[in-house]
């Protein structure tokens, strides 16, 4: 069975300081991929980031990167240069081979990006 | 990537009737899911819905509850039936992107319901 766990229910960050967002996750598939979404109080899914389970590099999209450890199974978020409107909660996500690409995902981590 | 239309955004409905969100695709997708959120929670998966076949249903959700529609591969719908307070969520659809599949998820804006 898959799982997703963020253990940190929720963060605060200064303005302008970067800060990391935890992900473990535990899955038999041996081809997976991890995702992290933004969900802002308006509700929407805004897709941020991606990484395959056999890419050799770490995950980058602007302020976003992806710190992904295979062996200990995490997959954090990093953010850089907080702004205001990073405040949200933030979702971990996997996809294995075998789900049907179903996305299975983690309890969530709301940020609070202070001024 | 895609762009989802998601509809409605929003909707306060009486207990015991029925609700269908619609979600329209700009592309043609192979895959569309519908995800629950329930308040406070994280979101899960209600069914798999493939063009031309019978939706794929999740342990704790059925078909009398939750009828889904897939004419085509850009169109789905969801009924939320016989509605109670507990229905009350965000629900939401996503796609699989063809063009890159496995690495990209896209969901719709949602819609927020809330059963009185």
């Amino acid at each position: 069975a898959q799982k997703i766990t963020q253990t940190q229910p929720g963060m605060f960050v200064q303005e302008k300081e970067a800060v990391t967002l935890d992900c473990t996750y535990d899955t038999s598939d041996p081809s997976y991929g991890l995702f992290w979404y933004k969900q802002p109080s308006s509700g929407e899914m805004i897709f941020l980031i991606y990484q395959g389970s056999y890419d050799q590099q770490n995950a980058t999209e602007g302020r976003y990167s992806l710190n992904f450890q295979k062996a200990r199974k995490s997959a954090n978020l990093v953010i850089s240069a907080s702004q205001l409107g990073d405040s949200a909660m933030y979702f971990c996500a996997m996809r294995g081979v075998d789900s049907s690409y179903k996305l299975i995902f983690g309890s969530g981590t709301r940020l609070l990006v202070r001024p | 990537s895609a762009v989802i239309s998601q509809k409605p955004s929003r909707d306060i409905c009486q207990r015991g009737t029925s609700l269908t969100i619609q979600c329209q695709v700009d592309s043609q997708v192979t895959m569309m899911f519908w995800y629950r959120q329930q308040p406070g929670q994280s979101l899960t998966l209600i069914a798999t819905a493939n063009q031309g076949s019978e939706a794929t249903y999740e342990s704790g959700f059925v078909i009398d509850k939750f009828p889904i529609s897939r004419p085509n591969l850009t169109f789905s719908t969801l009924t939320v039936s016989n509605m109670s307070p507990e229905d009350s969520s965000i629900y939401l659809c996503s796609v699989e992107d063809r063009s890159r599949p496995g690495t990209e998820a896209f969901f719709g804006q949602g819609t927020r319901l809330t059963v009185v």
